[in-house]
């Protein structure tokens, strides 16, 4: 079993709608959980942490559900710019500084 | 802002050449890593370093050597390419141990005939 798993899409939405990723997490000490934005042919760049109570950003929103070991991120209002491959993220225990990262889910904005 | 800044953007060698790929950061950071990104597999952990002179391996350090000689440059050396090793590679930086976000490179396109 992958430490993180999500499904890879595509994801083809159109402009507005609201679109919601998944990914779980094998390693229940998992500590901190991101997700994580990579444009095409792009490096990866940090869109937001996940916390247990929740946490907002503008139009986008992460949970977190540790007893199911499950992350999720919500896009409201989806822009043509928020096409790209959107990356689970969790650390390890013991090495903090360690990232797993998740295969990535295509999201794929259009008019 | 961060800056992390790779060598190359493109490489092409052949099998058997020794390949040196060359990070740097200007932003003073302990950690460094390189990760091999392939699709379908995600990006991998090749190698880690917390700080000048040390290493430690990651999920996936066979045919690949590092070195950290100055906090700011952190090397991946392929010793001998291989085919299987065409990939896209990926350095990061992170401010210290125990924090998280990781900045990274533009990456280097590896092609290895």
């Amino acid at each position: 079993r992958k430490e993180v798993e999500q499904d890879p899409g595509p994801f083809n939405v159109p402009e507005g709608a609201t679109v919601a990723f998944n990914c779980t997490y094998s390693n229940s000490a998992s500590q901190s959980f991101f997700w994580y934005r990579q444009d095409c042919r792009k490096e990866p760049k940090l869109l937001m942490s996940v916390y247990s109570s929740g946490n907002e950003d503008g139009r986008f929103t992460a949970q977190l559900n540790r007893a199911s070991q499950y992350i999720s991120l919500l896009i409201r209002d989806s822009k043509l710019s928020d096409s790209a491959t959107y990356l689970c993220v969790v650390t390890g225990t013991g090495t903090a500084s360690k990232l797993t990262f998740g295969t990535g889910t295509r999201l794929q904005v259009t008019l | 802002d961060v800056k992390v800044t790779q060598s190359s953007r493109y490489l092409v060698k052949r099998t058997g050449e020794k390949v040196f790929l060359e990070c740097v950061q200007d932003m003073d950071h302990e950690n460094m890593f390189w990760y091999r990104q392939d699709p379908g597999l995600g990006l991998r952990l090749i190698y880690f370093s917390y700080d000048v002179k040390m290493k430690e391996k990651g999920d996936i350090p066979e045919g690949y050597s590092v070195s950290r000689e100055k906090k700011e440059r952190f090397s991946l050396i392929l010793e001998s390419a291989s085919t299987n090793q065409t990939s896209m590679y990926l350095c990061a930086s992170s401010v210290h141990r125990g924090y998280n976000e990781q900045f990274f490179g533009p990456g280097t396109r590896l092609t290895v005939l």
